[in-house]
C-alpha cells in the first residue's frame, strides 16, 4: 500500500522556469490537498480538491495551479517560477474531508535560484 | 479565519520524563475537530492525536493524550515516558469540521529528548 507518492523529492529550478509536482493516492480518497511549508513555519493550504475536476484554491494560491482528471492524481503546477516559491511541498489525501484525518506524502523540496 | 497559536518554539525533557506542549486557536465555529502532528527529521507528517471539539472527554492514544479547554479555546500535548524517538517537530491544526478546505497549522514546536 503505497498511500500518497510525491515525486521529485528535490528539485532545482531558475527563475522564471516551469514544473509540475506529481502527487498520486491509491486509498481511493476524494479529498486532495496541497500544502506548502515555509523555514520554521506551519504548512498553508495552497489549493485543494473534493473530488475529480473539482477544485478549489486555499489560503496561498498565487502562482500555482492545479487539475484533478481522475480520483487518484492532483499535480501542482509551477508557471514562472519566483525565489518566493521556494519551500518544501507536501500533498495530501482524505476520505472524508479532513476528519479522518489526512495521509500525507513525503514532500517536495523546491529551490528556485 | 481560524489561527492557531503555539507558543513555545522550542521544548526540552529529560527521556522517560512528562512534557506538555501549549496550543490555543481562536474559531467562530461550534464544530470543529483538532489535531496533532509530529515531523521528524524525516520530513514526513504523522497523525498523533485528534481531538472533536463535541467530546468532553480527552482523547488519549498511548502515551500521547491532549487537556483539551474548549471554553479557554485551548488544546495541548501531553507525551508521557518521553522516548528518544519522540524527538521532532510538533504542529498543533484545527478545520472548521463543516468545510473540506484543509487545516489550519501552528507554526510548530520543535521537542528536543535529553538522554
Amino acid at each position: 500500500n503505497a498511500g500518497v507518492t510525491q515525486t521529485p523529492k528535490f528539485r532545482i529550478l531558475k527563475i522564471g522556469q516551469s514544473m509540475t509536482l506529481q502527487c498520486t493516492q491509491d486509498m481511493n480518497h476524494n479529498y486532495m490537498y496541497w500544502y506548502r511549508q515555509d523555514p520554521g513555519m506551519g504548512l498553508k493550504l495552497i489549493y485543494y480538491s473534493v473530488g475529480a475536476g473539482i477544485t478549489d484554491k486555499g489560503e496561498v494560491p498565487n502562482g500555482y495551479n492545479v487539475s484533478r482528471s481522475t480520483t487518484e492524481d492532483f499535480p501542482l503546477r509551477l508557471e514562472l517560477a519566483a525565489p518566493s516559491q521556494t519551500s518544501v511541498y507536501f500533498c495530501a489525501s482524505s476520505y472524508f474531508k479532513v476528519d479522518d484525518g489526512y495521509t500525507f506524502g513525503s514532500g517536495t523540496r523546491l529551490t528556485v535560484v | 479565519a481560524q489561527t492557531v497559536t503555539q507558543s513555545q518554539p522550542e521544548m526540552s525533557v529529560q527521556e522517560a520524563e512528562t512534557v506538555t506542549l501549549s496550543c490555543t486557536y481562536d474559531t467562530s465555529e461550534s464544530d470543529y475537530y483538532l489535531f496533532w502532528y509530529k515531523q521528524p527529521p524525516s520530513r514526513q507528517m504523522i497523525l498523533v492525536i485528534r481531538q472533536e471539539a463535541y467530546k468532553q472527554q480527552n482523547a488519549t492514544e498511548n502515551r500521547f493524550s491532549v487537556n483539551f479547554q474548549k471554553a479557554a479555546k485551548s488544546f495541548s500535548l501531553k507525551i508521557s515516558d518521553s522516548q528518544l524517538g519522540d524527538a521532532a517537530m510538533y504542529f498543533c491544526a484545527s478545520n472548521s469540521g463543516g468545510g473540506a478546505d484543509g487545516l489550519t497549522f501552528g507554526k510548530g514546536t520543535h521537542l528536543i529528548i535529553q538522554p
